[in-house]
Order: structure tokens, then sequence, then C-alpha cells
């Protein structure tokens, strides 16, 4: 069982639209949650983490966190063509000396025109 | 320029052929780790270091070496490089400090593609 798993997609979405990215866990000692953009062929960036429960926005960019459902969500709102990427979720508990990221296969976003 | 740079960025060897990957970091992050990402599979550990002269195996360490001589520095060692081992690899680092709230962002190097024939 993947300890981080997302819908490998692709999500489309028309332009001006929320886009939403889902993601589940199973480690129950998981602290924090990070989301990561990757373009292709090119490195992760981070977007977003959140270790509280609840919502956190950045921006067009709100990241959720429920951790009685083990389960984060990105929100897009106004996406946007430059928006088309693969999204990665990545969890942080306590193994790896309490840096490691475990991350799932990612989900790819469309946004069209 | 806050930066993690990797060298070669593109590699075809053959197998057998030992070969290294550069990392470097100007940061002056404790912590740095290799990732190999595969289609279908993501981005998995190979190994992490947590500073100097402190290694240890990640989830995917076989057929791979490291070391952490100097803090910036993080090489990732293939002794006898095979087929399976063509992938994206990146290097990645971050501060180490616990806590909560410590959120130790992992920035990425640029990747190396490596094709092994």
């Amino acid at each position: 069982q993947k300890e981080v798993e997302q819908n490998s997609g692709p999500l489309s979405v028309p332009e001006g639209a929320i886009a939403s990215l889902n993601c589940t866990y199973s480690d129950r000692g998981s602290q924090s949650f990070f989301w990561y953009r990757q373009y292709s062929g090119k490195s992760p960036e981070l977007i977003m983490f959140i270790y509280s429960n609840g919502d956190k926005e950045d921006g067009r960019f709100t990241a959720q966190l429920n951790k009685a459902s083990q389960y984060v969500s990105l929100l897009i709102r106004d996406s946007q063509p430059s928006d088309s990427a693969t999204y990665l979720c990545a969890a942080k508990g306590l193994t790896g000396g309490g840096n490691k990221l475990t991350f799932g296969t990612g989900t790819q976003l469309k946004v069209e025109l | 320029e806050a930066q993690v740079t990797q060298n070669p960025r593109y590699l075809i060897t053959v197998t057998g052929k030992k070969l290294t990957v550069t990392c470097s970091q100007n940061m002056n992050h404790e912590y740095m780790s290799w990732y190999r990402q595969d289609p279908g599979l993501g981005l998995r550990q190979i190994y992490y270091s947590m500073n100097v002269e402190v290694t240890d195996k990640g989830d995917v360490p076989e057929g791979y070496k490291v070391s952490r001589k100097e803090k910036r520095n993080f090489p990732l060692i293939l002794e006898s490089p095979s087929p399976n081992q063509t992938s994206l690899y990146f290097c990645a680092s971050s501060l180490f400090s616990r806590g909560q709230g410590r959120v130790n962002e992992q920035f990425f190097g640029p990747g190396t593609r490596l094709t092994v024939l």
C-alpha cells in the first residue's frame, strides 16, 4: 500500500476555474504536508505546506488538511495555463530523522484555454 | 543566489562503469537527500544525510553509495551501474530542526538524467 496516494489524472479544468487536487496518506504519524509543483523535466518547487487542521491560503492557492480523515487537498483558484504541471503531495513524519518526505506519484493538471 | 547544483545534468553510460553525480548546496543546510524519479513510482528517497559524516539509507538504497565529508557536498556514487538505475535523479537540501512548525522546506537541484545502457 502506497503511503501517500494521489490520482494520477490528468485533471483538466478550463481557464479561470477552480482546480481541486487531492491526496490521502496512511501514516498517522505524519506531521506536516507539502504541495510541490513540477513542470515536465524540471525539479519540484514548493507551493505550500500545512501542518494544522483546516485551511491555509496563499494567493490563489488554498491547502486543506483533515488529519482525522488523513486527507490533504490543494485548491487553485482562477486557474491559468501556466498552472499546467504535475502536483506532488508529500508527507513528513517521524522516520528518516524526522525530516523525510514521502511523496505521492503526482497529479497532472491541465488548464485549457 | 541560494541554490542546489548537480553535475552532470545528463549522462549516458554503460553497465558496470563507475560514476559519481555531484550535489552541492550553498545554504549551509544540515540535511541533504537523494531521490530518484521514475514514471508511475514518483520520487523515492535513496539516501539521506543529517549532517557531516552522518548518512543513512532511504527507501531504495541498493546499488548506490553516498558520502558526506563536507557540509555543502553530498555525492551519489554508482559503483557498478545497471540499466534499472536509468532514472531522473534529484538532490535536495534543507535545514534540520525539530519541533512543531519547523517546516524545513526541501530545496531541489535541477536533476540529473541518467541512462545506463
